[in-house]
């Protein structure tokens, strides 16, 4: 239990569907991340908030539009999303985004599109 | 682009053996780290390391970062089932705050 949860932990949806992932994190972080992890890739950073503002966006397709409420909730909505976005998507916070803060992931969300 | 490229990526051992996990890139790093994640859990942070040449120990795991900061080899002592799971090692180029991931190997210590 790494104080990072995230729902659900298994989703499977339609091209043509909405859904969101949840991640909250017990910490009393001010950073929070959201990850792609895919099989045959490594670990791909996709959004970054600090202090609920977004500083990072990796080039993400906006199929993928994060939300961040407060310092504790992340959110990743989801639409009209391709069979290559299936992956694991995990939830990370840390402290700040200083080098040597150390980041607390979730234990995911595995996705399937179909 | 900067890339860390992990060997081996498959790895099946026997307990009791040692072995030793590399992590290799063109490009310096300001700091570097190393991961275990197991099926079902997210990546657990094992150490991070800082300065060339520098070597730290967490238990039977001994991580070294190479001199010229580009490259870093963890070794593990006497495997147990217990080391089974994903290592992923992370680099943070320099002037930036973000880590890029490696390509992973999959250890997996049989009885």
């Amino acid at each position: 239990e790494t104080g990072v949860t995230q729902t659900p932990r298994h989703l499977v949806m339609g091209m043509t569907n909405k859904k969101s992932l949840k991640c909250e994190q017990h910490l009393g972080h001010n950073a929070m991340y959201w990850y792609k992890q895919s099989a045959k890739k490594p670990l791909e950073l996709m959004f970054v908030y600090s202090l609920e503002e977004r500083v990072e966006n990796n080039s993400v397709p906006s199929r993928f539009s994060p939300e961040c409420p407060n310092s504790s909730h992340l959110f990743l909505h989801l639409h009209t999303l391709q069979p290559e976005d299936s992956a694991l998507y995990l939830c990370a916070s840390s402290p700040g985004t200083a080098l040597a803060d150390t980041q607390y992931f979730g234990p995911g969300t595995r996705l399937t599109v179909l | 682009t900067q890339l860390l490229e992990q060997s081996p990526q498959f790895l099946s051992i026997q307990e009791g053996e040692n072995l030793t996990v590399y992590c290799n890139s063109s490009s310096v790093f300001s700091s570097l780290q190393w991961y275990r994640q197991e099926p079902g859990e997210g990546p657990v942070l094992l150490v991070t390391v800082v300065t060339g040449g520098e070597v730290k120990k967490l238990k039977r795991l001994t991580f070294q970062f190479g001199d010229a900061r580009k490259d870093s080899s963890l070794h593990i002592t006497a495997a147990q089932p217990g080391d089974t799971g994903l290592y992923l090692c992370a680099g943070a180029g320099l002037g930036t705050y973000k880590y890029i991931f490696g390509t992973g190997t999959r250890l997996k210590v049989l009885a």
